[in-house]
């Protein structure tokens, strides 16, 4: 299995709170995304980065920010939780250079309430 | 219109049955993916593919670049296939786009 945490895994919290969730990776991968997972939508790209301090938004990014100010760590906050933002948080990895990473590994998700 | 469609939605076979999953994009891509999500686990790549043919198991996916159409088939079919099946495209600026997924149930 590829070497990528999500923590937390569980997360209940207030609206108006902010939150953040943390994806860890151990592959040394280029590429990093965080997309939610909601019934009817499929998985919607929040944010990504291609690099160490280098990220663009995605399809539905508004209410939400990243960092990685590291390789191996990118960060997802929700500034003011809304109960919208209640859904299966997933981070992935790749890496397109021929000699590695021939498909894209998933963190085990994460699971967030906005009550 | 998505950039990634699926069909059919849902699909519910006898087990033993060759089955198909067909994916369309609309976009310029650098590969395709297929994935397995079964109920309440995680996502796990199947293929990656930029053209022709790769074969895993009982699993065979194909990809059409000309017809930007790729499929996936399960052959003899069982109820441990049951799960929700992904495409996913790498479009040219780096982002990852994900079809709604097909969820297919083998009866026993």
């Amino acid at each position: 299995d590829a070497g990528i945490t999500q923590s937390p895994r569980h997360k209940v919290t207030e609206t108006g709170t902010p939150v953040t969730l943390r994806c860890h990776q151990t592959e040394n991968h280029r590429y990093m995304y965080w997309y939610r997972q909601d019934p009817g939508h499929g998985l919607r790209l929040i944010h990504y980065s291609y690099g160490v301090k280098d990220t663009d938004k995605g399809e539905v990014s508004d209410g939400y920010s990243v960092s990685r100010s590291k390789t191996e760590d990118f960060l997802l906050t929700l500034e003011s939780a809304t109960s919208s933002q209640t859904s299966v948080y997933f981070c992935a990895i790749s890496d397109w250079r021929t000699d590695r990473g021939e498909k894209l590994f998933f963190g085990s998700g994460t699971q967030l309430s906005v009550l | 219109k998505n950039e990634v469609e699926q069909s059919p939605q849902n699909l519910t076979a006898q087990e033993g049955e060759f089955i198909t999953i067909n994916c369309s994009y609309s976009v310029g891509i650098s590969a395709l993916h297929w994935l397995q999500q079964h109920p309440g686990g995680g996502i796990v790549s199947l293929f990656m593919l930029s053209s022709g043919k790769k074969k895993h198991g009982r699993l065979i996916a194909t990809i059409n670049i000309q017809e930007k159409h790729s499929s996936l088939h399960i052959t003899a079919s069982h109820p441990r296939d049951s799960a929700v099946y992904i495409c996913a495209v790498n479009s040219w600026d780096d982002k990852i786009i994900f079809g709604k997924g097909t969820r297919l149930h083998i009866l026993p």
